[in-house]
């Protein structure tokens, strides 16, 4: 299946600055996806992230705050823009495995932001 | 609505117990069902159902799923101390790509 390295693993930030997630996929990919699991709750999809065009950003998630970037197929970042404690949460990227017939996730991105 | 409700929501059984974790959903058009293990962050994938009635099966765990029903369950027999995680269940709709989580059910495996 395909393997996703993910950083960083887990990050504590002042409120009001920004961090950027980065996924790497050991093989090329058209879609990459990035999920949001809050403290308690079950993961909710940010976005979805094509090379080459725009990412689509579900209902409850702008572009402002959560810019995305997609340079290859095999590359993607999540930036969290002025955060806040309510950002607080696991940030996860996933692929599309058409191996595995199923949905690979990354390691996962704890940030706590204090 | 589009819920993916699971149940229960955590448990704690002894080592060498079965145990079987739900999951209902409301809404009958979708492409799969899938479910995955959350240990610390990233789940892990376990299974994919797409087929009512066809239990999938790998070494002590499995699955089916019942369309008509609307529910799936994950059995996990002889259970050990490294099956205690997260179990999430995830709806894969007819269009797009975004999973559909439910909450997940918390199981813990004591000695």
């Amino acid at each position: 299946s395909a393997v996703i390295s993910q950083k960083p693993s887990r990050d504590i930030c002042q409120r009001g600055t920004s961090l950027t997630i980065q996924c790497q996929v050991d093989s090329q990919v058209t879609m990459m996806f990035w999920y949001r699991q809050q403290p308690g709750q079950s993961l909710t999809l940010i976005a979805t992230a094509n090379q080459g065009s725009e990412a689509t950003y579900e209902s409850g998630f702008v572009i402002d705050k959560f810019p995305i970037s997609r340079p290859n197929l095999t590359f993607s970042t999540l930036t969290v823009s002025n955060m806040s404690p309510e950002d607080s949460s696991i940030y996860l990227c996933s692929v599309e495995d058409l191996l595995l017939i199923g949905y690979t996730f990354g390691s996962g991105t704890r940030l706590t932001v204090v | 609505e589009d819920k993916v409700v699971q149940s229960p929501l955590s448990l704690v059984v002894h080592e060498g117990d079965t145990v079987t974790l739900n999951c209902s959903y409301e809404v009958t058009n979708f492409r799969s069902l899938l479910w995955y293990k959350q240990e610390k962050k990233a789940p892990t994938f376990l299974f994919m159902l797409t087929s009512s009635g066809i239990e999938k099966k790998s070494g002590r765990l499995s699955s089916i799923l019942d369309k008509k029903e609307l529910f799936s369950i994950l059995n996990i027999t002889a259970t050990q101390t490294g099956d205690s995680a997260v179990y999430l269940c995830a709806r894969l709709p007819n269009s797009g790509y975004a999973l559909n989580f439910g909450k997940g059910t918390s199981l813990l495996v004591t000695p």
